[in-house]
């Protein structure tokens, strides 16, 4: 079975300007999170859907938004790039809201120059 | 105070010996606790879960919940080259973690000397 598929694996952006990420869950999963990782630090939760809904939304701007799609997968956007958001940003999946665990895709890593 | 800490490392230890990496968390509400392995330029992989105190064991690791000192930690036995990694220490609400909301630490780089 394929794992958590992210598209693009990398990107090269320039400030202001507003990039989208995509993400297939596990076949069968419903929930999809996304995460920004700073080099040197751990993940940060960002969002996270459910049967299309928003069930949680972390620290971060308004720039930052996401959907998910009626066959689960998801993207994020987020507009007005600036340099700090150079990241690995990681979806991962889980097949429901609550019990069992999340998987990771490989990550879209983003640079904003 | 950092909800989830870890201690940086690097973390150096010999082929064969036991590596031991420690976490903290601040939150008393929290219920369940993972160990994330990350190379570098990879994405994280789950190694452990532990919801319940005390030791869970799965193969070579080990990992240990104390709730009452907000204290988790893996034991990696008979440590391997291969091991040779980030580890990062996450924190969630729920049992399981699937609402998303895990809290991952700094990570704990490990290098395993052969």
């Amino acid at each position: 079975d394929a794992g958590v598929t992210q598209s693009p694996t990398h990107l090269i952006k320039t400030r202001g300007q507003q990039v989208t990420l995509r993400c297939s869950p596990i076949s069968g999963h419903k929930s999809v999170s996304w995460y920004q990782q700073v080099l040197g630090q751990g993940p940060q939760f960002i969002f996270q859907y459910y049967e299309k809904e928003e069930r949680g939304r972390g620290n971060f701007p308004d720039r930052f938004s996401a959907r998910q799609f009626p066959n689960y997968s998801s993207e994020l956007n987020v507009n007005a790039l600036l340099l700090g958001d150079s990241a690995l940003y990681l979806c991962a999946s889980s097949s429901g809201v609550f019990g069992n665990t999340i998987y990771f895709g490989e990550g879209s890593w983003l640079t904003v120059v | 105070q950092k909800e989830v800490e870890q201690n940086s490392g690097p973390l150096s230890v010999p082929e064969g010996a036991i590596a031991s990496l420690n976490c903290t968390y601040s939150d008393r509400g929290s219920q369940s606790f993972f160990w994330y392995r990350q190379y570098s330029g990879k994405s994280p992989e789950l190694i452990m879960f532990i919801y319940s105190n005390g030791d869970k064991e799965d193969g070579r690791f080990t990992a240990q919940l104390n709730k009452a000192s907000q204290y988790v930690s893996l034991l990696i036995r008979d440590s391997q080259p291969s091991d040779s990694a980030t580890y990062l220490c996450a924190v969630a609400k729920d049992y399981g973690g699937s609402q998303g909301n895990l809290i991952f630490g700094k990570g704990t780089k490990l290098s395993v000397k052969p």
